[in-house]
Formats: C-alpha cells, sequence, structure tokens
C-alpha cells in the first residue's frame, strides 16, 4: 500500500497568515492527489482533486500544487472559517490512502 | 440537493455483525462508485471500501478483506457494508461517500454512523 504522511501534524496560526501543509508519498502518484477539510463532529469537505483543481465553491485562497511524490496545500489567508483538519488522499491505486491530518488551530 | 444517509449503527459484542445502510438521493445513483470511510475516535480517515456503479467492482482495505462485504441496490438507491466478525479495531463513524467522476475521490460525503464493538 501506499503511505502518504503528511506534516505537520498540527499547527498553530493567527488570522492572515499564510499556512502550508505537506504531504509525502511513498512512491510516485504522479498528480492523484486530493485534499480534505474537515470541522468537528462533521463529514470531511472535498477541497481539491488531481493536485491543484479547486472544487466547486471552495475559496480561492485554497490551492494545491506538487506531482510525484511530494505535494503541498497552501491556505493564501487564513480565515476563522479555516481552523479545521486538513487531510490528503493517494488515488493512485487500491488500496486508498490518507494521510494522518493537520489539525490547524488558532494561536 | 444531494444527500448522502447512513443508518444501522450501535452497539454490538465482539465477533458480532452489523449492516449499514446508505441511502442515496439528489443524484443517479446508479452512475456513480461508492465508497465507505471510517474514523476512529480522535484519530484520521481510513478507507474501507469501494464499489463500482454496476457493483461488478468491489475493493477492500487489507484490515476488513475478509469480514466486510459491500453492496448496493440500484432499485433503491442504497449502499450498504455487511461486517462480520467485528473487532474492538472496527468502532469508529462509518461515513458513505459517493466517488466523482474521473478520480476515486470523494465528493459527497454522507452524516456518519458510529459503530461500537464493545463488550
Amino acid at each position: 500500500a501506499i503511505r502518504i504522511t503528511q506534516s505537520p501534524s498540527s499547527l498553530s496560526a493567527s488570522i492572515g497568515d499564510r499556512v502550508t501543509i505537506t504531504c509525502r508519498a511513498s512512491q510516485g502518484i504522479s498528480n492523484y492527489l486530493a485534499w480534505y477539510q474537515q470541522k468537528p463532529g462533521k463529514a470531511p469537505r472535498l477541497l481539491i482533486s488531481a493536485a491543484s483543481i479547486l472544487q466547486s465553491g471552495v475559496p480561492s485562497g485554497f490551492s494545491g500544487s506538487g506531482s510525484g511524490t511530494d505535494f503541498t496545500l497552501t491556505i493564501s489567508y487564513l480565515r476563522s472559517e479555516d481552523f479545521a483538519t486538513y487531510y490528503c488522499q493517494q488515488y493512485y491505486n487500491y488500496p486508498l490512502t490518507f494521510g494522518g491530518g493537520t489539525k490547524v488551530e488558532i494561536k | 440537493e444531494v444527500r448522502l444517509l447512513e443508518s444501522g449503527g450501535g452497539l454490538v459484542q465482539p465477533g458480532g455483525s452489523l449492516r449499514l445502510s446508505c441511502a442515496a438521493s439528489g443524484f443517479t445513483f446508479s452512475n456513480y462508485a461508492m465508497s465507505w470511510v471510517r474514523q476512529a475516535p480522535g484519530k484520521g480517515l481510513e478507507w474501507v471500501s469501494a464499489l463500482s456503479g454496476s457493483g461488478s467492482s468491489t475493493y477492500y482495505a487489507d484490515s476488513v478483506k475478509g469480514r466486510f462485504t459491500i453492496s448496493r441496490d440500484n432499485s433503491k438507491n442504497t449502499l450498504y457494508l455487511q461486517m462480520n466478525s467485528l473487532r474492538g479495531e472496527d468502532t469508529a463513524v462509518y461515513y458513505c461517500a459517493s466517488i466523482k467522476t474521473g478520480g476515486d475521490v470523494f465528493d459527497i460525503w454522507g452524516q456518519g454512523t458510529m459503530v461500537t464493538v464493545s463488550s
């Protein structure tokens, strides 16, 4: 199975900060990587697919990049509603696997 | 409105069985592959199983292979997960999710149903 290492596991940031989360795959996965946001007690929400394609309705402050083994989710200007846990997921092959998550907390 | 609604969770003893259901509405259910994803309390997301739109192709995580069975009834717009030989480590919120056309990512999620395996 492809292992996804996500970092950091948590971070503290302030409103207006630029935040970067990374995922590294244990083997090349081309651009078959998605990003999700999850708030407490809620189901995850798909933010980005194919490493960089923003889903409909997702604020433009979110962006994704990367290919092969290294990927990045960037929130360019942190808003109050962005405090949540973020997960990456590879879909290069089965079994589908997730990163361990990054909890973005208020500083 | 596109909606997925899970049901069937609850408390079950180790070794027991449970069947989860996921009722879909607001989209052409038979056109979409579907999946189950779980989340143990305080932990991250774990993919469990997936099923093609026709039901002819199934996929399982190693942790549930041979114990869980995914199925669907397209006439009822419903996805199922039959869980047998349950273990404590199966305790989790179970989400059903639709798989986005063109890539195995989860674009629509249900609200989840809690499964607790304990004596």
